[in-house]
């Protein structure tokens, strides 16, 4: 099976500063991996995905890294701001279409 | 234009009562999965519905149901309630031609459901 797990539970950061949340998957034939976002109150939003063809790849403020040698992706988010603020989720798509393995989350606290 | 619709968005049931979730996706979108959200398990996959069929499933007892209708709304069914169903029933909607490969899955805010 899949399995997709962060590596810390809570990220706390100053305003201005760079983030990186980091995520390991298990199994190596995945093929699709997504980060999300979550506010309080709110469901998860679409913030960045990357094909395992690919290693890096960058959106507004953020950017994910694939590495397939050790199974592991990261998301980096520059000059972090207080609208940051959110669990953050790696998912990989498993099994077709729209099925999603959601890791365990990362809170990030931004502090100003 | 309009995002995904979930109703009830907060809801009491108790132990053996059975509860009806419904989900309105984005105009056009034809797939809408279900996602449980708690905080011990996280975000864990019950089903897509695409055209009306069920195309996937995840590892949930029978209690656990969907339907899609024609025009695409959703409804998942739980019956005989257990204390371990309170959570945060989360729909996605997508267009679901070429699954989250070929897009990015949007999510309603969710029917938060307690069992007393």
């Amino acid at each position: 099976g899949e399995s997709v797990g962060l590596h810390l539970p809570t990220l706390s950061v100053q305003e201005g500063d760079n983030s990186i949340i980091n995520c390991a998957y298990s199994n190596s034939a995945s093929d699709y991996f997504i980060w999300y976002k979550q506010e309080s109150g709110k469901g998860p939003q679409f913030i960045i995905d990357i094909r395992s063809n690919m290693d890096k790849r960058q959106g507004q403020r953020v950017t994910v890294l694939l590495n397939k040698t050790v199974k592991h992706l990261s998301l980096q988010i520059a000059a972090t701001q207080p609208g940051d603020s959110a669990v953050y989720f790696c998912a990989v798509v498993w099994g077709g279409y729209n099925k999603l393995i959601f890791g365990a989350g990362t809170r990030l606290a931004v502090h100003p | 234009k309009a995002g995904v619709t979930q109703t009830p968005r907060y809801l009491i049931k108790t132990r053996g009562q059975q509860v009806t979730l419904s989900c309105s996706p984005i105009s056009g979108h034809r797939s809408v999965s279900w996602y449980q959200q708690t905080p011990g398990q996280g975000l864990q996959f019950l089903f897509e519905y695409f055209s009306e069929t069920q195309r996937n499933k995840g590892n949930f007892p029978g209690r656990f149901s969907g339907r899609q209708f024609s025009n695409s709304r959703s409804e998942m069914n739980v019956s005989t309630l257990e204390l371990g169903d309170s959570a945060l029933y989360l729909c996605a909607s997508s267009l679901g031609t070429g699954g989250a490969g070929t897009g990015e899955l949007f999510f309603g805010e969710g029917s938060r459901l307690t069992v007393l």
